[in-house]
């Protein structure tokens, strides 16, 4: 079976701050993508990252960096320098190749919000 | 190019009606799934097909159906419609389904659907 959880409800920080949101997964799959969503209030899931499980390499897009260990079965998403445009809801997410092709399998999003 | 599109955005139904949803793909996609999030929650894979042929089915009951047609654009019905049903509906899409590689899902805005 696949999980993913997300721990953290909601967060709050005040614009310029560094926050992380935290993503544990499961599964017994060797083989299975990792991903992040962002859904601001239209309701749309923006596409953030994919990463593959045998790539744990850590990335950095501008402000945005990501964090991904294997042995501890997280894939974590930092923000840098927040600003008042991150303020949505994050959804990480997990597809595995045992399962549905392409499904994915939701964590149930942690709600950050920058004040300015 | 255009991105995933869905209508209606809102609806409004009665118990017992039955809805219909529509997802046109992002031009050269060829699988669609469909996603239910209950507020509060992540998103919750409902269907999933390609190539005009359903390839995966979540925990929902059989008054959820779907089909995609030739153009690859797609439809989800419910039929006797419950309080519960009342959700926000995603389309996701992708290029195609491939056996040993996870494609990118790219979501629609969504349809908010209330049941009363």
């Amino acid at each position: 079976a696949q999980k993913v959880t997300q721990a953290q409800t909601e967060i709050s920080v005040v614009e310029k701050e560094d926050v992380t949101l935290d993503c544990v997964y499961e599964t017994r799959d060797t083989t299975y993508y990792l991903f992040w969503y962002k859904q601001p209030p239209s309701g749309e899931l923006v596409f953030l990252i994919r990463r593959n499980s045998f790539d744990e390499q850590n990335e950095i897009s501008g402000r945005y960096s990501w964090n991904f260990q294997k042995s501890t079965s997280s894939f974590n998403f930092t923000i840098t320098a927040s600003q008042v445009v991150d303020s949505a809801v994050y959804f990480c997410a997990l597809s595995a190749r045992g399962s549905t092709l392409g499904r994915l399998y939701f964590g149930r999003g942690t709600q950050l919000t920058v004040w300015p | 190019d255009a991105g995933v599109t869905q209508s209606p955005t809102h609806l409004i139904k009665t118990r017992g009606q039955h809805v219909t949803l529509r997802c046109s793909p992002i031009s050269g996609h060829k699988s669609v799934s469909w996603y239910q999030q209950v507020l509060g929650q992540g998103p919750q894979f409902i269907f999933q097909y390609y190539e005009k042929e359903e390839r995966g089915r979540g925990n929902f009951p059989d008054r959820f159906s779907a089909r995609q047609f030739p153009n690859y654009s797609s439809e989800l019905n419910v039929n006797a419609l419950l309080l519960g049903d009342s959700a926000l509906y995603l389309c996701a899409t992708a290029h195609h389904l491939k056996k040993d590689w996870q494609e990118t899902q790219y979501f629609g805005p969504g349809t908010r659907l209330l049941v009363l």
